[in-house]
């Protein structure tokens, strides 16, 4: 039971670079949500998909372009990198909005030279 | 837009000494409340949740937490903390209005042996 995946762990781009950060899970939830966290900021929601093909911003969605061609695959994308966009990125999951939980990837830890 | 508010940012304690931390949310409406735990260098997990009855409700290892809607807050507490319990510990909310979860900044706890 693999659950949610994350690749890769661990980064280091240049600025301008364009980085994609996969996000898998194998539990055919129809949720997944990007997030970052920052030191003092806590979780901050970048973007969310309630199924495939449909996907909307969360409150920090600049620089960012998200996808969900297939339910269980959700790739976060910075098309030209910068330095503020260094933080670390959860990928999470739940079957449906409301009293049900969220589950986390393990994380990407992303560095932005 | 909804806001999740963590007063205490960085908490240290001893060793069997008791735990609140307090989290307020601004949504006036029906909500679903979680607590997250991120120990050090893992994802986050749920420690527990509450979406309707019993306001005092309790998690793992050894936490509760009581929802008080007329002050809009859901405090964890834990009677006696070890040193295991060293973690980030995060608020969330969502409501079933509303396709998503707002954490609030989170609250670093530091146990002494």
């Amino acid at each position: 039971d693999a659950g949610i995946t994350q690749s890769p762990r661990y980064k280091i781009t240049e600025t301008g670079r364009q980085v994609t950060l996969m996000c898998h899970q194998t539990w055919s939830h129809s949720y997944m949500f990007w997030y970052r966290q920052d030191l003092g900021h806590g979780l901050r929601l970048i973007y969310y998909s309630a199924a495939a093909d449909i996907t909307d911003k969360g409150e920090v969605p600049d620089g960012y372009v998200v996808s969900r061609s297939k339910t269980e695959n959700f790739p976060l994308t910075l098309e030209s990198a910068t330095r503020s966009q260094t933080s670390v990125y959860f990928c999470a999951s739940t079957a449906e909005v409301g009293p049900y939980e969220q589950y986390f990837g393990p994380g990407t830890r992303l560095t932005v030279t | 837009a909804q806001s999740v508010s963590q007063h205490n940012h960085h908490v240290i304690l001893s060793e069997a000494a008791s735990l609140e931390l307090g989290c307020n949310y601004s949504y006036g409406g029906t909500v679903n409340l979680f607590w997250y735990v991120q120990y050090p260098g893992q994802h986050l997990q749920l420690l527990l949740k509450y979406f309707s009855g019993d306001p005092l409700v309790k998690g793992i290892k050894g936490f509760e937490a009581e929802f008080i809607k007329s002050k809009f807050s859901f405090n964890l507490r834990k009677p006696s903390v070890q040193w295991s319990d060293t973690a980030e510990y995060f608020c969330a909310v969502n409501s079933d209005n509303f396709n998503k979860f707002y954490f609030g900044s989170g609250t670093k706890l530091n146990v002494k042996p």
